[in-house]
């Protein structure tokens, strides 16, 4: 099993600020997923990346996947309170749906 | 649009009482799977299935136990709850692989909040 490593923990940031946190693997990673989660809910699917060094752009979100698929970075774009949540990646490496999911990032941002 | 329904949403048992946390999705995916969410620990794996009749273990099984009869349901039974199993449940369905490759998208459903005294 890999061992994913996201940071920072915690961030808290102003509104209209830019940010970058990062997801990192031990191993190579077969694709790798990204996740949000606001309080109270399910996570929801943000990308899905595959090939070594992809570039994936959702609205103010660029999500980067390393040359070596080893890790991974999103950067969020002058950031909104709606961006607040929990930023999760998962190993898509297991088959029969065995993600392994890292421990998430805490986003706060305020107003 | 139900998508993944989880019932109930919340639930306090006393230690040694068991209980099912009910699952049905609507979407016809073959891949279903439970996951425990706590702090500082992010969301475990405890079982999954890759279609009806066929279950196996996750990363933290003990405890539990699950079974899929039909597509729609996955269930999962405490059987003698310890205050270790407080925690929030999820579970997740899946369309299948994602270019051949490991899983396609989850869909969550919101979390069963589970307290044992």
């Amino acid at each position: 099993t890999q061992l994913l490593e996201q940071s920072p923990q915690f961030l808290s940031i102003q509104e209209g600020e830019n940010l970058t946190v990062y997801c990192n693997s031990s191993s190579v990673f077969s694709s790798l997923q990204w996740y949000r989660q606001e309080p109270g809910e399910g996570p929801v699917l943000l990308v899905t990346v595959v090939t070594g060094g992809e570039v994936k752009k959702l609205k103010r979100l660029t999500f980067q996947f390393g040359d070596a698929r080893k890790d991974s970075s999103l950067h969020i774009t002058a950031a909104q309170p709606g961006d607040t949540g929990l930023y999760l990646c998962a190993d898509n490496t297991g088959a029969n749906s065995k993600l392994t999911f890292g421990k998430g990032i805490t986003l706060s941002v305020r107003p | 649009n139900a998508g993944v329904t989880q019932t109930p949403k919340f639930q306090v048992l006393k230690t040694g009482q068991s209980m099912t946390l009910q699952c049905a999705q609507d979407m016809n995916h073959e891949y279903m799977s439970w996951y425990r969410q706590d702090p500082g620990m992010g969301l475990r794996l405890i079982h999954y299935s890759v279609g009806a009749g066929i279950t196996d273990q996750g990363e933290v099984p003990n405890g539990y136990n699950v079974s899929r009869s039909t597509t729609e349901d996955f269930p999962l039974r405490l059987l003698s709850a310890a205050p270790s199993q407080t925690s929030v449940y999820f579970c997740a369905s899946s369309y299948g692989t994602y270019r051949g490759r490991g899983t396609g998208e989850l869909f969550f459903g919101e979390g069963s909040r589970l307290t044992v005294l």
